[in-house]
């Protein structure tokens, strides 16, 4: 089983700031088969990216995905008041895993 | 726009067996381009895939639930199911069903409470 964690456990950044979260993989992740979703309290997680830097549908410029192999990186530029959510990685490269996730606050 | 609707009960006794149901419209289960998934998630804890299936009856499970899940698609309804058996305490959760295609699209969730 591939694991997957993410650093750090809580962000704590202000709006307008940019945020940068982590994801490591305990083995290469197939094909670069890596997506992110934003979770908000009460709802269901939604697809940013996938294929580690394909934005999904609907999903804002300021979300980009980037990295290969074992390390991903997600970045939010200039930080929006509705940013402020839970993020999960996963892959699908080989059956599913998700990593633990990161919490973004308000600073 | 693909939507998925799980429906099920609510409350399990322990012991017993939960059983939820995914029905999906704005699209076909028979879609090559989609597996078809459940994910749950415990009260304020994180997410744990369970299981995926395809429209042909293929299926995929979590080896640490393998033993006690079942997946099942019903492609006349555009349907597909989960059984859980020999719930516990621990398998209290937001249950959601989810499309996989290049990344999960998420029903909006039930939460199933097992009672002792």
């Amino acid at each position: 089983e591939i694991v997957l964690t993410q650093s750090p456990g809580t962000l704590s950044l202000s709006p307008g700031e940019r945020a940068t979260l982590s994801c490591r993989a305990s083995q290469t992740v197939s094909s670069n088969y890596l997506a992110w979703y934003q979770q908000k309290p009460g709802q269901a997680p939604t697809l940013l990216i996938h294929g580690a830097s394909s934005r999904a549908t609907g999903i804002p410029d300021r979300f980009s995905g980037s990295g290969s192999g074992t390390d991903f990186t997600l970045t939010i530029t200039r930080l929006e008041p509705e940013d402020f959510a839970v993020y999960y990685c996963q892959q699908y490269g080989n059956s599913y895993t998700f990593g633990q996730g990161t919490k973004l606050e308000i600073k | 726009q693909l939507r998925l609707q799980e429906s099920g009960p609510g409350l399990v006794k322990a012991s017993e067996t939960l059983s939820l149901t995914c029905t999906v419209s704005g699209g076909s289960i028979s879609s090559s381009n989609y597996y078809w998934g459940w994910i749950r998630q415990p009260p304020g804890k994180g997410l744990e895939w369970i299981a995926s299936v395809y429209y042909t009856g293929s299926t995929y499970y979590n080896a640490s639930l393998k033993s006690r899940v079942a997946i099942s698609v019903d492609t006349a309804k555009n349907q597909f199911s989960l059984k859980l058996n020999s719930v516990g305490a621990a398998d209290t959760a937001v249950y959601y069903c989810a499309g996989d295609s290049s990344g999960f699209h998420w029903g909006q969730g039930t939460l199933v409470i097992v009672s002792s």
